[in-house]
């Protein structure tokens, strides 16, 4: 069963503009990754934030967690075509080192 | 530095037939997992693979097998395919032994489809 949920489940925006994504989940993890697929093929992995840390950057990339919560957010700013694809968050659960997948948002950026 | 690779790319099947997927990790990599995605959904966990053995199992039927050899390249084997057995199986590579990064690489996946 997927462990987390996204939200949106999908998203339409004009380029320039910023991208913000959620993440929720079920139980206690070591670490909550964000990947990137596109038109269904393989994923490209984002940016990982351990259960300790709260907020992470990389490049146009934001991602906060709050495990009070058990929720993430994935910001990306100044969208680009190039953004369009799907964006899943994966858990990294306690105790084991597999990955469980939401169910995706599926992000458009308009030209 | 070769990343993750897959073969074949695509493959169509009929019911009850069985069919071997292959995946080859990234260079330094020793373990390897396997996924399912069905259209419109997330990856489900398979298995796990390090050390030539299965270390972690998801909620997926016996039907579902798989080997890893020697050079960490690994199979996964589906036996008595359902229709329910079409999708995208992903293979991913990461670093086991206790050096756990967490991150995977993915490989581009065999869209098997059965007929």
């Amino acid at each position: 069963s997927q462990q987390g949920e996204e939200d949106p489940q999908a998203l339409s925006i004009q380029e320039g503009e910023n991208a913000t994504m959620n993440c929720s989940y079920k139980t206690s993890i070591n670490n909550l990754q964000w990947y990137r697929q596109n038109s269904g093929r393989g994923l490209v992995h984002l940016i990982l934030i351990r259960s300790n840390e709260r907020e992470k950057h990389s490049g146009r990339l934001r991602v906060t967690l709050d495990t009070s919560k058990k929720s993430s957010s994935l910001l990306i700013t100044a969208s680009r075509a190039a953004d369009t694809a799907s964006y899943f968050c994966a858990t990294g659960p306690v105790g084991t080192d597999k990955l469980i997948f939401g169910t995706g948002t599926r992000l458009q950026v308009f030209p | 530095d070769a990343g993750v690779t897959q073969s074949p790319t695509h493959l169509i099947k009929t019911r009850g037939q069985q069919v071997t997927l292959r995946c080859s990790p990234k260079s330094g990599h020793d373990t390897v997992s396997w996924y399912q995605q069905a259209l419109g959904q997330g990856p489900q966990f398979i298995f796990q693979y390090y050390e030539e053995e299965e270390r972690q199992r998801g909620n997926f039927p016996d039907r579902f097998s798989g080997h890893q050899f020697p050079n960490y390249s690994s199979e996964l084997n589906v036996n008595a395919l359902l229709l329910g057995d079409s999708a995208l199986y992903l293979c991913a590579s990461s670093l086991g032994s206790g050096r756990r990064t967490y991150e995977q690489y993915f490989g581009p996946g065999t869209r098997l489809t059965v007929t």
